[in-house]
């Protein structure tokens, strides 16, 4: 079957840190990966994606690589900053792009 | 990118009303249109997926005669919550997905609804 495992949190950095949140996957075919991002009360952004192995997703300085051999996709910021400080979900989709699967989600606070 | 809405953005309502939440793609047409719940600090469950014009397909739990799922045409798709409890209190988000071909088709995601039942 299909399942996302993410680091849990929460996780609290100090601004201009480095920041990984792990995320692996589980999956049948060739998913597609996502990191989505969620502010409080707000719902889902999507902050990058990446379709085929070996793909780079990035975005507003976030990157996350499709690694096929060791079933990743983590996230890192080199230098975070307060604005980031949100809700961050790892997903993915089967090759059929119909169903997402949700990892549990990480709460990033950045503090000044 | 394509933009979904939701109605209301926030719902409180009294145990045993029914309460109706829009999903709307603005500028696409959305073939599928999936609904998922999100407790406070846990991930988005997927509800149930509706295709337009057919009948709605529910995730294995969920109550389909409770959870209402109206997808009347390609731009819109409704959940009634019926007879809401206080349980049934939660952050509704809504996705909407352009295309049927096979492989991926990128999901949009809606701002969500938060319903409190009271």
């Amino acid at each position: 079957g299909n399942s996302v495992t993410q680091m849990e949190g929460p996780v609290t950095l100090s601004e201009e840190a480095f920041l990984t949140i792990n995320c692996t996957y589980t999956a049948t075919g060739y998913p597609s990966l996502f990191w989505y991002v969620q502010y409080p009360g707000e719902g889902l952004q999507l902050l990058l994606k990446a379709t085929k192995a070996d793909d780079k997703g990035s975005n507003k300085g976030f990157e996350a690589t499709y690694r096929k051999e060791t079933t990743s996709f983590h996230l890192e910021k080199g230098s975070v900053q307060v604005s980031d400080s949100a809700v961050y979900f790892c997903a993915l989709t089967s090759n059929t792009g119909n169903q997402f699967y949700f990892g549990t989600g990480t709460s990033l606070t950045v503090i000044p | 990118g394509a933009v979904v809405s939701q109605h209301p953005s926030w719902v409180i309502c009294k145990s045993g009303t029914s309460v109706k939440i829009e999903c709307r793609s603005l500028d696409f047409q959305a073939t599928t249109m999936f609904w998922y719940r999100q407790f406070p600090k846990q991930s988005l469950m997927l509800m149930a997926t509706s295709n337009e014009g057919s009948k709605a397909t529910y995730e294995q739990g969920v109550e389909k005669d409770k959870f209402l799922i109206n997808h009347a045409s390609l731009t819109l798709s409704t959940l009634t919550v019926t007879s809401a409890h206080p349980e049934d209190s939660s952050f509704y988000i809504c996705s909407a997905r352009q295309g049927t071909a096979m492989g991926y088709n990128e999901q949009f995601f809606g701002p969500g609804t938060r319903l409190t039942v009271l």
